[in-house]
C-alpha cells in the first residue's frame, strides 16, 4: 500500500515555466487537497477536491490550476512560475467523515 | 481566518523530560488534530480530539482541547531523541468539515540525548 506519491521530489524551474505536479493515492479517498510550506507559516491550503470532477480553491489558489479525473489522482499545474512559488508542495488526502488526513512526502520547488 | 497558532516557536529538552506544545485557533471547530513532520518529510497524523472532548490520550501523548479560550495543549512525556520533529495543530469546521485542515506555523521540538 504505497499510500499518498507525489512527484517529483525536487524540481528547478526558471520564472515563466509550467509544470505539472503529480499526487497519486491508493487508498480510495474521495478528499484530495494541495498544500504549500513555507517557513513559519504552517502550511496553506491551495486548492482541494471532494470527489473525481469537483474542485475549489482554498487560501492561496492564484497561479495554480487542478482538476481531478479520477479518484487516485490530483495533479496541480503551475501556469507560469514566479520565485513567489518558490516552496514546498504537499498533497494530503482523507477519507470522507474521517479528518485524519495522510501526506505524501512533498515536492520541494525552486523557481529562479 | 481560524488559523492556528502553535507556542512555542522551538523547544529544547532532554531526553526523557516533558514536552508541552500549546496552540490557539480563532474561530469554532468541528475538530483539533496534531500532526508531526520529521526534517524534509511529510507531516503525519498524531491524534485527534473532537470538539466536545476534554482530554485524550494516546501512549506517550496526552491532548487537552479547551473552547472556551480556543485554546489545545500537547503533552509528550518521557521525551525520546526520536521525538524531534516538528509538530502543528491543524482544525477543520463547518462546513469545510474534514476537507480544509488549517493549520498553524508549528512548534520545533529538539530532544537531546
Amino acid at each position: 500500500n504505497a499510500g499518498v506519491t507525489q512527484t517529483p521530489k525536487f524540481q528547478v524551474l526558471k520564472t515563466g515555466q509550467s509544470m505539472t505536479l503529480q499526487c497519486a493515492q491508493d487508498m480510495n479517498h474521495e478528499y484530495m487537497s494541495w498544500y504549500r510550506q513555507d517557513p513559519g507559516m504552517g502550511l496553506r491550503l491551495i486548492h482541494y477536491s471532494v470527489g473525481a470532477g469537483i474542485t475549489d480553491q482554498g487560501e492561496v489558489p492564484n497561479g495554480y490550476n487542478v482538476s481531478r479525473s479520477t479518484t487516485e489522482d490530483f495533479p496541480l499545474r503551475l501556469l507560469s512560475a514566479a520565485p513567489s512559488q518558490t516552496s514546498v508542495y504537499f498533497c494530503a488526502s482523507s477519507l470522507k467523515g474521517r479528518t485524519e488526513a495522510f501526506f505524501g512526502q512533498g515536492t520541494r520547488l525552486t523557481v529562479v | 481566518s481560524q488559523q492556528g497558532e502553535e507556542d512555542p516557536q522551538a523547544l529544547s529538552i532532554q531526553e526523557g523530560e516533558n514536552a508541552t506544545m500549546n496552540c490557539s485557533y480563532k474561530t469554532s471547530i468541528n475538530n483539533l488534530q496534531w500532526y508531526r513532520q520529521n526534517s524534509g518529510r511529510g507531516l503525519v497524523h498524531l491524534i485527534l480530539i473532537r470538539s466536545n472532548e476534554r482530554e485524550k490520550h494516546s501512549g506517550r501523548l496526552r491532548v487537552t482541547l479547551d473552547t472556551s479560550k480556543k485554546s489545545s495543549s500537547l503533552l509528550i512525556t518521557a521525551s525520546r531523541a526520536a521525538d524531534t520533529a516538528s509538530y502543528f495543530c491543524a482544525t477543520d469546521a463547518w462546513p469545510n468539515y474534514g476537507q480544509n485542515f488549517v493549520f498553524g506555523p508549528g512548534t520545533r521540538l529538539s530532544v537531546l540525548p
